[in-house]
């Protein structure tokens, strides 16, 4: 099956400080990927949707100049968590998804853990 | 809007016994897909199961079997015979015509020797 990969898979930080985690697909073009967040025991919530070669599409409540997200590529989307503060600190999970499979499947990266101290 | 309801939050069961999940679900898309996920302890989304809105057939894959239920809304997932291994939360989810999954709060499920 295809492969999403996200690095780092865990990151710990200092408050202020911008964290850049990738998004990559390894055996196909990912024409959208899709930002998730995931606090403890909570569910996944989406917080934006890239589409390659435009600008990213935010949901509601995710402060787009905190969450930069740049997808410049068919293979890679990074997020920048930027000036990240404790409560920043979370699991974020990208997906990809691509024209080239219309079965509606998405694709999960493994998640990165995300610490802010 | 989409929603997805897992109205089970925790589910405690001992080794061997049958286990079902409940899904419900709510989208205006006519066209929609329907996921089950396995998140364990290290955190990665294991994938599980797909379903389009137009394939209501259950599903067996070894001892998780699926039914998807239009009439209902519902598309719940049955262990059988669990394991401990089995031990994990797993989330239900939807995605429609855009692609954004909605998912699940998630049930918790633990499974005891």
């Amino acid at each position: 099956g295809a492969v999403v990969s996200q690095h780092p898979s865990w990151v710990i930080c200092k408050s202020g400080t911008s964290v850049k985690i990738e998004c990559r697909s390894l055996d196909f073009q990912a024409t959208t990927m899709f930002w998730y967040r995931q606090f403890p025991k909570q569910s996944l919530m989406l917080m934006a949707t890239s589409n390659e070669g435009s600008k990213a599409t935010y949901e509601q409540g995710v402060e787009k100049d905190k969450f930069l997200i740049n997808h410049a590529s068919l293979t890679l989307s990074t997020l920048t968590v930027t000036s990240a503060h404790p409560e920043d600190s979370s699991f974020y999970i990208c997906s990809a998804g691509t024209r080239e499979r219309n079965t509606g499947e998405l694709f999960f990266g493994e998640g990165s853990r995300l610490t802010v101290l | 809007a989409q929603k997805v309801t897992q109205a089970q939050t925790e589910i405690s069961v001992v080794e061997k016994e049958d286990v079902t999940l409940d899904c419900v679900y709510e989208t205006r898309d006519t066209t929609y897909y329907l996921f089950w996920y396995k998140q364990p302890p290290s955190g990665e989304l294991v994938f599980l199961i797909r379903r389009n809105s137009f394939d209501e057939q259950n599903e067996i894959s070894g001892r998780y079997s699926w039914n998807f239920q239009k009439s209902t809304s519902s598309f719940n997932f049955t262990i059988t015979a669990s394991q401990v291994v089995d031990s994990a939360v797993y989330f239900c989810a939807l995605s429609g015509d855009a692609g954004k999954s909605t998912f699940g709060d998630g049930t918790t499920l633990t499974v005891k020797p």
